[in-house]
């Protein structure tokens, strides 16, 4: 089975900040990866699928980067709404999450 | 609009049995991949199912090989999750999930979910 390693597990940073997530997969996996926020309570929301592309609706500071084995979530500049848990997916694997929290 | 409402969450004692429904609104469920994914409490998120859009493929996680069955009813586009020997360890919220993809497997991600049903189980 194909593993994500997901980093970090925590990031603090504050409003403006540029942010990046790393996940990495155990072997290559194309470019089939998505990104999801998910907040407190709430189900995941879809950010990024097949690696880079931007989901309808969600701002253009989300960008997502990689292929093969190497991929990462950008927020451009952190708004107060971005402080969630992110995860990525290659199908049936989730990283271990992103808690991005406020300095 | 898409909705997924999930329903069959509960209480259940070790090695009972449980079934989740998601009734599904707002696409052409037959011709998508359907997933379930749970979340333990205060825990990260974790793929447990998932269903071709005819029924012919099913993929289980190795969590619950051989206990979890998912089926699905495309003449009332309704999916299911038949949970039998439950596990103090599979309590979680489980999400119904809409595969990214007409026809595809569920490979390319998940963009729709439903809100989550709370599945505990416990003496």
């Amino acid at each position: 089975d194909i593993q994500m390693t997901q980093s970090p597990s925590t990031l603090s940073a504050s409003v403006g900040d540029r942010v990046t997530i790393t996940c990495r997969a155990s072997q290559s996996i194309s470019s089939w990866l998505a990104w999801y926020q998910q907040k407190p309570g709430k189900a995941p929301k879809l950010l990024i699928y097949k690696a880079s592309s931007l989901e309808s609706g969600v701002p253009s500071r989300f960008s997502g980067s990689g292929s093969g084995t190497e991929f990462t979530l950008t927020i451009s500049s952190l708004q107060p709404d971005d402080f969630a848990t992110y995860y990525c997916q290659q199908w049936k694997t989730f990283g271990q999450g992103t808690k991005v929290e406020i300095k | 609009e898409v909705q997924l409402l999930e329903s069959g969450g509960g209480l259940v004692q070790p090695g009972g049995s449980l079934r989740l429904s998601c009734a599904a609104s707002g696409f052409t469920f037959s011709s998508y991949a359907m997933s379930w994914v749970r979340q333990a409490p205060g825990k990260g998120l974790e793929w447990v199912s998932a269903i071709s859009g005819s029924g012919g493929s099913t993929y289980y996680a190795d969590s619950v090989k051989g206990r979890f069955t998912i089926s699905r009813d495309n003449s009332k586009n309704t999916l299911y999750l038949q949970m039998n020997s439950l596990r103090a360890e599979d309590t979680a919220v489980y999400y119904c999930a809409k595969a990214i993809g007409i026809r595809s497997s569920g490979e390319y991600g998940i963009d729709y979910w439903g809100q989550g049903t709370l599945v505990t189980v416990s003496s």
